[in-house]
């Protein structure tokens, strides 16, 4: 049982790049979502999804987008990155019956 | 706007002795709240939850108090062991529906052995 996992770890992209971030949770939870967190800042939401085929739009969406083809599966992507998305970004999973959120261990992303 | 705020960015303890973490909030339609714990490189993990109805939880070492009236909240530690060295969350959740948690930004825990 992994829990959540986040592939990749690490990413340096240039800026003007394109690319996926892959979120799998083996839960079976119906809720996931993408975080984003900031130096001296929360995590703030990005997007989220309440079931498989559905997402929508949180705090910080603009620039990202994201899609929920497999219960399991949640995706973030970034079409043109730009030197504000350099973060750390947590994908959570969590269920119909409780509150508690269950992150992932992060990806890095780096635009320079 | 910042709906949840941990004024206080880091705290130091000494081992054994109580950590009290505090946490505000200005919505008042949040209705149950959450403490999350991180470690460097790991992702946030879930430390102990309080609905709005109550006005304490506790589990084990672990005690969330909760003060409607104040908009305030606040995670008890005792005793504090250096294993509790992390940035400790407060995030809040208003409803059912979204599921969505708004955090605050974080404070860092030193546990001083």
């Amino acid at each position: 049982n992994a829990g959540v996992t986040q592939t990749p770890k690490f990413r340096v992209l240039k800026t003007g790049q394109s690319m996926t971030l892959l979120c799998a949770q083996d839960m079976n939870h119906e809720y996931m979502y993408w975080y984003r967190q900031d130096p001296g800042m929360g995590l703030r939401l990005i997007h989220y999804s309440v079931g498989e085929g559905t997402t929508a739009k949180g705090e910080v969406p603009d620039g990202y987008n994201v899609s929920r083809l497999k219960k399991q599966n949640f995706l973030l992507g970034l079409e043109s990155a730009a030197p504000s998305q350099t973060s750390v970004y947590f994908c959570a999973s969590s269920s119909t019956l409780a509150y508690e959120q269950y992150f992932g261990p992060g990806t890095r992303l780096t635009v320079t | 706007d910042q709906q949840v705020k941990q004024n206080s960015p880091s705290l130091s303890v000494q081992e054994g002795r109580i950590s009290i973490l505090n946490c505000d909030y200005t919505n008042s339609m949040f209705d149950y709240f959450l403490w999350y714990k991180k470690y460097p490189a790991e992702g946030p993990t879930f430390l102990i939850s309080i609905s709005s109805i109550k006005d304490k939880n506790e589990d084990g070492r672990f005690t969330v108090f909760l003060n409607k009236s104040a908009k305030h909240l606040s995670l008890h530690i005792v005793p504090s062991q250096p294993g509790d060295s992390a940035v400790y969350f407060c995030a809040a959740l208003k409803g059912t529906g979204r599921r969505a948690l708004t955090f605050g930004s974080g404070t860092r825990l030193q546990v001083q052995p």
